[in-house]
């Protein structure tokens, strides 16, 4: 079965500081992964994607995800975070031909927060 | 394009009433998903529609939970009787075919009292 996991359910870091927001896989067959991120009282907004090729993919607000088949992890990654930054951060995979192709299976979320 | 749309955004109501959320999903989108988020149980696909179909039902909670897409441009999803457990956070989402990138709605806050 397809699934998701995010370790964390809080991230700190100060602002200026690298940010890493982590997330493994599970799937049968190549994966598609996805981050999204959720501002107070919004809906969840595409960040980035990887479907295949370079194993770092770059996205929206300067962020960028490094995809490591051997470790199933897709981490969300920023070299220098900004408190503007703080939100709920969704990991998601496209569930396989079987389980739906078109659907998609969000982790259960992690909420970073930048400090000043 | 002004993104996907959703009705109302706050819903307060009384245990055992009906309730109708409402999306319009963003023109040219093949596929529309209602998902329900709750602090306890996280983001949930409850129902997603293609060529406004039903395909995948199967985490809509119970048969108090239904969904229709009558036409392209809009569907709707009905809790009757609502109960105080179903108080959450609903999303509508759509793409359009070959693409995985969903575009989420603003959400309808429920609270059932």
């Amino acid at each position: 079965a397809q699934s998701v996991a995010q370790p964390e359910d809080q991230v700190n870091v100060a602002e200026g500081n690298p940010l890493t927001v982590k997330c493994t896989y599970s799937v049968s067959g190549n994966p598609y992964l996805f981050w999204y991120v959720q501002y107070p009282n919004r809906g969840l907004q595409f960040l980035l994607k990887y479907i295949t090729g370079d194993n770092l993919v770059k996205g929206s607000y300067g962020f960028e995800a490094e995809f490591n088949k051997s470790q199933t992890s897709f981490h969300l990654k920023k070299p220098s975070a900004l408190v503007s930054d703080s939100a709920l951060y969704f990991c998601a995979v496209r569930a396989s031909r079987s389980g739906g192709y078109n659907k998609l299976i969000f982790g259960a979320g992690t909420r970073l927060a930048v400090h000043p | 394009d002004a993104g996907v749309i959703q009705s109302p955004r706050h819903e307060v109501t009384e245990m055992g009433q009906e309730v109708t959320l409402r999306c319009k999903p963003i023109s040219g989108h093949d596929y529309l998903f209602w998902y329900r988020q709750t602090m306890m149980r996280g983001l949930e696909l409850l129902i997603y529609f293609n060529n406004n179909v039903p395909i995948d039902d199967s985490g809509m909670p119970e048969d108090r939970f239904s969904a229709k897409m009558p036409n392209a441009s809009f569907s709707t999803l009905k809790i009757q009787p609502s109960e105080p457990r179903d108080s959450a956070v609903y999303f509508c989402a759509s793409k359009s075919e070959g693409s995985g990138e969903l575009f989420f709605g603003e959400g309808s806050r429920l609270t059932v009292l």
